[in-house]
C-alpha cells in the first residue's frame, strides 16, 4: 500500500460545484501539505499543516480551504470551483528539518469545465 | 524571498552518456537545497538534499549534486544515465527560517536509446 494515498485520482466537474480531495498517510508524520502543479510553473503550495491544530496558508490559498481531521488525514476543498483551478493536485508529508515535503501521493487530476 | 531558475526546460541525452541539469537560486540568507524527480503519472520523490556540511551531496539512483555558494548553484549530475532516468526533475530552495519551499519550473530529462 502507498504511504500517501490521494482520492480520487481523477475528477471532472462543473464550474460552481463544491469538491473535496482527500489525503491519508501511513508515515506517521505530523507535517502535511497540499500543492498544485501547472505545466511550466513547478509546484505551488496551497496549504500546510504542522499538526492537527496548526494549519497555515501557502502562496495560493485563495479559493481553497483545508481540514486536518486527524494526524493521518488532510483534505482540500474547493468551495465553488472555477476553470482556472484545473490542475494536478498533490498531497505530501514530511519529517525533514525546516518545512519541506518529503513523501508525495500520486496526485489528483482535476478538470473543471 | 528566494527564487529558483532551472536553466533548461528539456534535456535529451543518449543512454550511458553523462548528464548535468542546471539549477541556480537567489536568496539573501543561508538555504536548504533539494532535487526532486517525478516519473510519469506519479508524485514527486525526493532525490537528494543539501542541509549543511559537505557541498557534494549523493542521492538515490546514482545522482549527485554540488552546492556552490559563490555561484549560487546546485547542479544535478549523473555520470551514466539509463532509459529509466527519463522523468521531470525539479530543483527547490528554502531559506532556513522559511515556512515554505520554492520550486523551479522543472527540467524534462529524456534518455534516448
Amino acid at each position: 500500500d502507498a504511504d500517501v494515498t490521494q482520492t480520487p485520482r481523477n475528477r471532472i466537474t462543473k464550474t460552481g460545484k463544491r469538491i473535496m480531495l482527500e489525503c491519508s498517510q501511513t508515515k506517521g508524520h505530523d507535517r502535511m501539505y497540499w500543492y498544485r502543479q501547472d505545466p511550466g510553473l513547478g509546484l505551488r503550495l496551497i496549504y500546510y499543516s504542522f499538526d492537527v491544530k496548526d494549519i497555515n496558508k501557502g502562496e495560493i490559498s485563495d479559493g481553497y480551504s483545508v481540514s486536518r481531521q486527524a494526524q493521518a488525514k488532510f483534505s482540500l476543498s474547493l468551495e465553488s470551483a472555477i476553470p482556472n483551478q484545473t490542475a494536478l493536485y498533490f498531497c505530501a508529508t514530511s519529517d525533514l528539518p525546516g518545512n519541506q515535503p518529503q513523501h508525495f501521493g500520486d496526485g489528483t487530476r482535476l478538470s473543471i469545465l | 524571498a528566494q527564487s529558483v531558475t532551472q536553466l533548461d526546460s528539456q534535456v535529451p541525452v543518449f543512454e550511458e552518456a553523462p548528464v548535468e541539469l542546471r539549477c541556480n537560486y537567489s536568496s539573501s540568507v543561508s538555504v536548504y537545497l533539494f532535487w526532486y524527480v517525478q516519473y510519469p503519472n506519479q508524485g514527486l520523490q525526493l532525490l537528494l538534499k543539501y542541509l549543511s556540511g559537505s557541498t557534494l551531496v549523493k542521492g538515490i539512483n546514482g545522482f549527485e549534486a554540488e552546492f556552490n555558494k559563490s555561484q549560487t548553484s546546485f547542479h544535478l549530475r549523473k555520470p551514466s544515465v539509463h532509459i529509466s532516468d527519463t522523468a521531470e526533475y525539479f530543483c527547490a530552495v528554502s531559506d532556513r527560517s522559511a515556512r515554505q519551499l520554492t520550486f523551479g519550473s522543472g527540467t524534462q530529462l529524456t534518455v534516448l536509446p
